[in-house]
């Protein structure tokens, strides 16, 4: 079993709220990544992170934002939340040697 | 733009059936190709990767079989249990890009 968490896993809020979406990983993996998926939609890669004090934005623009202070942990921020962002937030690790991404069990976030 | 399809998008059959499911990717450019389980309210778990024309992995009664010449793969779960009930999904791994493009999954429900 995978050693990648996310908290909260379920988030309700008001719009206009600042909201921080915690993932950590106990794994020592450098390389980590943030989708979004709406309802039966694709996973989107809209941040990653090669290492400490790396980030580079996903494919799917995003108003978020994220940091890598330490290699375990790559919080998420929306600075003002809004109805459209309310979707559910994923974030995955791998290790150098493999392309298989370890992922945590999600946030989902519902902005009111 | 890099597209990954798969189909059907869902799928509702009887305990025991064997059933399958297809992943499509771009034919060019192939590096490599992920197979996920997402069971509802879990992390998404890595199945196989695979990334050599004709691979073919299993476990347990979950198998995949890749052709990266037509660009694709399919999924074959034989004898279908109820705990097999999961969203499936597909990432391909292009040569020139690093990150991984999923596609939108395939809903499986297996009834007792």
């Amino acid at each position: 079993e995978a050693d990648i968490y996310q908290t909260p896993r379920y988030l309700v809020i008001g719009t206009g709220k600042k909201i921080t979406l915690e993932c950590s990983q106990t794994m020592g993996h450098d390389k980590m990544y943030w989708y979004q998926q709406d309802p039966g939609m694709e996973l989107h890669l809209i941040h990653y992170s090669y290492g400490v004090n790396s980030t580079e934005k996903g494919d799917l623009s995003s108003e978020s934002t994220v940091s890598r202070i330490r290699t375990e942990h790559f919080p998420l921020t929306l600075e003002s939340a809004r109805p459209s962002h309310t979707s559910q937030y994923l974030c995955a690790s791998r290790r150098d040697s493999s392309y298989e991404q370890y992922f945590g069990p999600g946030t989902r976030l519902t902005v009111t | 733009i890099l597209n990954v399809e798969q189909s059907p998008q869902s799928l509702h059959v009887q305990e025991g059936d064997s059933t399958n499911f297809t992943c499509s990717f771009p034919s060019s450019n192939f590096y490599a190709l992920h197979w996920y389980r997402w069971e509802t309210a879990k992390s998404p778990e890595a199945l196989f990767v695979m990334t050599l024309n004709g691979d073919e992995k299993k476990k347990g009664r979950i198998s995949a079989t890749l052709n990266t010449k037509e660009g694709y793969s399919y999924l074959y779960i034989k004898g279908s249990q109820p705990e097999d009930s999961a969203t499936y999904l597909c990432a391909f791994l292009s040569g020139g890009y690093n990150k991984l493009i999923f596609g939108a999954g395939t809903r499986l429900a297996v009834h007792p």
